[in-house]
Formats: structure tokens, C-alpha cells, sequence
């Protein structure tokens, strides 16, 4: 099993629509988990973080599932703007950070 | 929030040359860096973990004697490609962690090109 799984999509959503995508991750040790947006050809940017059971930032909902390793996020009400790759990442602490390859999202007017 | 400033932005270089790349955390201070290289259209994978005043530790399959990473300063780390190939054109790209802050910021990003 891969270290961090992510669907590679592209999900093609249309605009004011909701959308959600998982990511699976391998090391049950993993205490902090992130979303991070990814335009093209930019680095990532730090969406979201959630340690708990999961994180909510207006449109933008993470939540963790430990007993199925997994973490999802939801896009409420979906802009022309939010069109990027989403990673997740496990990790935290000392170490750096385990990408998953990201799933693509494009949002059509 | 933490800013991470990372230079050139993008650098063409000749097959055999070695190309700097500088790492800074502009607001805070960083006692670990990391760098992370992504090819088109693949994950980023972290390459190594930059320690201020001691030796970097390679991820499995990096060759410390190709990317020679230096951190002399707390606010600075190098990465240097040495005697760079056209398999070594990729996206490159370093973060650190602000212990003020959750989560990791990430550098601009350097675009290696060698013809």
C-alpha cells in the first residue's frame, strides 16, 4: 500500500456545486494531517490542518477518519477560483511531509 | 504568517554545470528545512531535511554527493546540484515550519532546466 493515495481525478465540477475527495494514508503513527492547494507551476499553500476528528474554514470542511485512515475535504459551494490540485499530507513533528500526487479539480462556469 | 523566500525562480543551465539554490525563512527562524523536488505531474518527494549546523539527512535513492545541501545560518539553507543533467530538470522546492504556526510554508520554488 502506498504511503499516501489520493484519486488523481481531474473531477470537472460545475461552479456552486459541492465537491468532496478522500486521501488514504498508510502510516497509522500519523498524528496532524494537511491540505494543502497546488496551482500550476506554484508551490503548495497550506489549506487546511486538522489533528482531530476534523477542521472546518468556511467553505472548506477536513475531517479524519483514524480507524480508516483516511481524510477527506469538502468544497461547499464551488468558485471558478478553487480550480487547483489538492495534496494531502500526513506528517508533523520532526519530519517532512509525505504527499500523496494530488487530485485535480476544475470547476466549470 | 511564515514567509519562506526561495531563489532564482527558475535557472537554464548547461549539462556538467552546478546551479545554488537558497532557501530563507524571512520571519522566523528554522533549525530544519526541507527540500523537495516534483517532475510533471507527480508528487512532490521530499529529497532531504536540512539541519542548521550539522549534516543533511537524504531520503533513500538521493545522492548527498549530487545535491549538496548546506545550512550554515538559521534563516538560510542552500541546495546545490552539482555537475547538473537534463534528468535533473525539475521543479524544486523547500519549506519550513514556524513553531508559531501549524503547518508547513513553503519556498516560491525554483524551475531547473538543463540543456
Amino acid at each position: 500500500r502506498k504511503e499516501v493515495e489520493q484519486d488523481p481525478g481531474p473531477f470537472n465540477v460545475p461552479e456552486g456545486a459541492t465537491v468532496a475527495f478522500n486521501c488514504t494514508y498508510s502510516n497509522s503513527a500519523s498524528q496532524s494531517f494537511f491540505w494543502y492547494r497546488q496551482d500550476c507551476r506554484k508551490e503548495p499553500k497550506l489549506l487546511m490542518s486538522v489533528y482531530s476528528s476534523g477542521n472546518e474554514d468556511g467553505r472548506f470542511t477536513a475531517q479524519l477518519n483514524r480507524a480508516s485512515q483516511y481524510i477527506s475535504l469538502l468544497i461547499r459551494d464551488s468558485k471558478l477560483s478553487d480550480s487547483a490540485t489538492y495534496l494531502c499530507a500526513p506528517g508533523g513533528g520532526a519530519d517532512g511531509l509525505t504527499f500523496g500526487k494530488g487530485t485535480h479539480l476544475i470547476i466549470q462556469p | 504568517g511564515a514567509v519562506v523566500s526561495q531563489h532564482p525562480s527558475w535557472v537554464i543551465c548547461k549539462s556538467g554545470t552546478s546551479v545554488k539554490i537558497e532557501c530563507r525563512s524571512l520571519d522566523f527562524q528554522a533549525t530544519t528545512m526541507f527540500w523537495y523536488r516534483q517532475f510533471p505531474k507527480q508528487s512532490l518527494m521530499l529529497m532531504a531535511t536540512s539541519n542548521e549546523g550539522s549534516k543533511a539527512t537524504y531520503e533513500q535513492g538521493v545522492e548527498k554527493d549530487k545535491f549538496l545541501i548546506n545550512h550554515a545560518s538559521l534563516t538560510l539553507s542552500t541546495l546545490t546540484v552539482t555537475s547538473a543533467h537534463p534528468e535533473d530538470s525539475s521543479f524544486y522546492i523547500c519549506s519550513a515550519r514556524d513553531a508559531r504556526y501549524y503547518g508547513y510554508t513553503f519556498g516560491s520554488g525554483t524551475r531547473l532546466t538543463v540543456v
